[in-house]
């Protein structure tokens, strides 16, 4: 089974506090991406990664980083957290296109939440 | 760029109907990907179903099948003989084909099936 593990269930944090959540998968897929998962917006691109140092920005990279020196680890930077950045995130990690299989494999989610 | 929406927030249906969930999308690819993903109560996100765009029959997985509509661009989800393990919210995803695996979420409908 490919399993998808994420450091933390639950954060809190303060307002500025550098944050790093971790994602690491062990199906040695290419692909890893963060979403955050909000009510009513359901889940939005952060940034994804198609390769080792590869990043590309997603549909709301604002406020964020990401890094991925090892092929099974793709972390996610706050670099200075700010109550909006409240919500769940999810790790995802699929295998490369020409596999042709496209399906995405979601870690549990780390409920962050910024006071 | 596209978009997705999942125009019912939330649906109910009795142990053992039918229940049909809805999903419209707006792209102008010709070749594409749809999917349903299925989020459990404090479980993980899985892959529920996926369609091609270039295939005419519409998929089916045991009791969950779809109804493709693509001039309507609609891609409803059908879930039979309903149990009570199908509680959970429903994502419905777009992926262009040549996005590197990246995709586009609907809002979400949350499920409820009750005995």
């Amino acid at each position: 089974d490919v399993k998808v593990t994420q450091s933390s269930r639950y954060l809190v944090k303060r307002t500025g506090e550098k944050v790093f959540l971790e994602c690491v998968q062990d199906m040695d897929h290419e692909n890893m991406f963060w979403y955050r998962q909000d009510p009513g917006l359901g889940l939005r691109l952060i940034y994804f990664s198609y390769d080792v140092k590869m990043k590309e920005k997603g549909d709301i990279p604002e406020g964020y980083s990401v890094s991925r020196e090892k092929k099974e680890r793709f972390s996610l930077i706050l670099e200075s957290a700010s109550t909006n950045q409240t919500s769940m995130y999810l790790c995802a990690s699929s295998p490369s296109d020409k596999l042709r299989t496209y399906e995405q494999y979601f870690g549990p989610g780390t409920r962050l939440t910024v006071t | 760029a596209q978009t997705v929406t999942q125009s019912q927030p939330e649906m109910s249906v009795q142990e053992a109907e039918t229940v049909t969930l809805s999903c419209t999308y707006d792209t102008s690819e010709s070749n594409y990907y749809l999917f349903w993903y299925k989020q459990p109560p404090s479980r993980q996100m899985i892959l529920v179903i996926r369609q091609e765009a270039y295939k005419q029959q519409n998929a089916t997985e045991n009791r969950f099948s779809v109804n493709f509509q693509k001039a309507a661009k609609s891609f409803s989800l059908k879930i039979s003989d309903s149990q009570l393990g199908d509680t959970a919210m429903y994502f419905c995803a777009f992926m262009r084909e040549t996005s590197g695996s990246r995709l586009t979420f609907g809002e979400g409908t949350q499920l409820t099936v009750n005995p």
